[in-house]
């Protein structure tokens, strides 16, 4: 995960609040991407952004929203958190097509 | 519905011999297949990929098979090791650097020493 560091690594929240986290990375990359692991669904793409100011919407957007002022961070929130987003989440950086994605460590987040 | 498929959950296989790992995908739009692997408590990462104008790619004792006619591509791996034990995702992607990746649900593959 050299390049790439997602915070907080952990995080326990109540449900209906609002939830960041922020995924920083030092390539450059234009292309960065945020998913969901789960059990039996693997990784579920929720939002991704293709340069600063530019997102667009993955498989599983709906209660969450992202935003990337700087080509260097790119942040996601769950806007009124539920358990149904208690998850793995995943920052993903790519330098175009046909380079493999580079992933970060994940957050553990738990809605209680 | 998923568009890229792993059937099988979990695979386990002895140390010296052959890890196959299968993947089905249903659009025949997509252009560019990936391998990456998951330890516990870490990020994936990437392993091995395919173009769709190739059958076959190697890298060391990992090789990766496509078959487009019939959507399936395939991993192997030779010799299995105890430290390849871990989750395998096989992924797919369209032509474009616009194109997500979509990635399936993943195997769990065990190497018994």
């Amino acid at each position: 995960d050299a390049g790439i560091t997602q915070s907080p690594r952990h995080k326990v929240t109540e449900t209906g609040t609002p939830v960041t986290l922020r995924c920083h990375q030092t390539e450059n990359h234009r292309y960065m991407y945020w998913y969901r692991q789960d059990p039996g669904h693997g990784l579920r793409l929720i939002h991704y952004s293709y340069g600063v100011k530019d997102t667009d919407k993955g498989e599983v957007s709906d209660g969450y929203s992202v935003s990337r002022s700087k080509t260097e961070d790119f942040l996601l929130t769950l806007e009124s958190a539920t358990s149904s987003q208690t998850s793995v989440y995943f920052c993903a950086i790519s330098g175009g097509q046909g380079y493999g994605y580079t992933f970060g460590s994940g957050t553990r987040l738990t809605v209680v | 519905d998923q568009q890229v498929k792993q059937n099988s959950p979990s695979l386990s296989v002895q140390e010296g011999r052959i890890s196959i790992l299968n993947c089905d995908y249903t659009n025949s739009m997509f252009d560019y297949f990936l391998w990456y692997k998951k330890y516990p408590a870490e990020g994936p990462t990437f392993l091995i990929s395919i173009s769709s104008i190739k059958d076959k790619n190697e890298d060391g004792r990992f090789t990766v098979f496509l078959n487009k006619s019939a959507k399936h591509l395939s991993l192997h791996i030779v010799p299995s090791q105890p430290g390849d034990s871990a989750v395998y995702f096989c992924a797919a992607s369209g032509k474009t650097s616009y194109d997500k990746v979509i990635f399936g649900p993943g195997t769990s593959l065990s190497v018994i020493p």
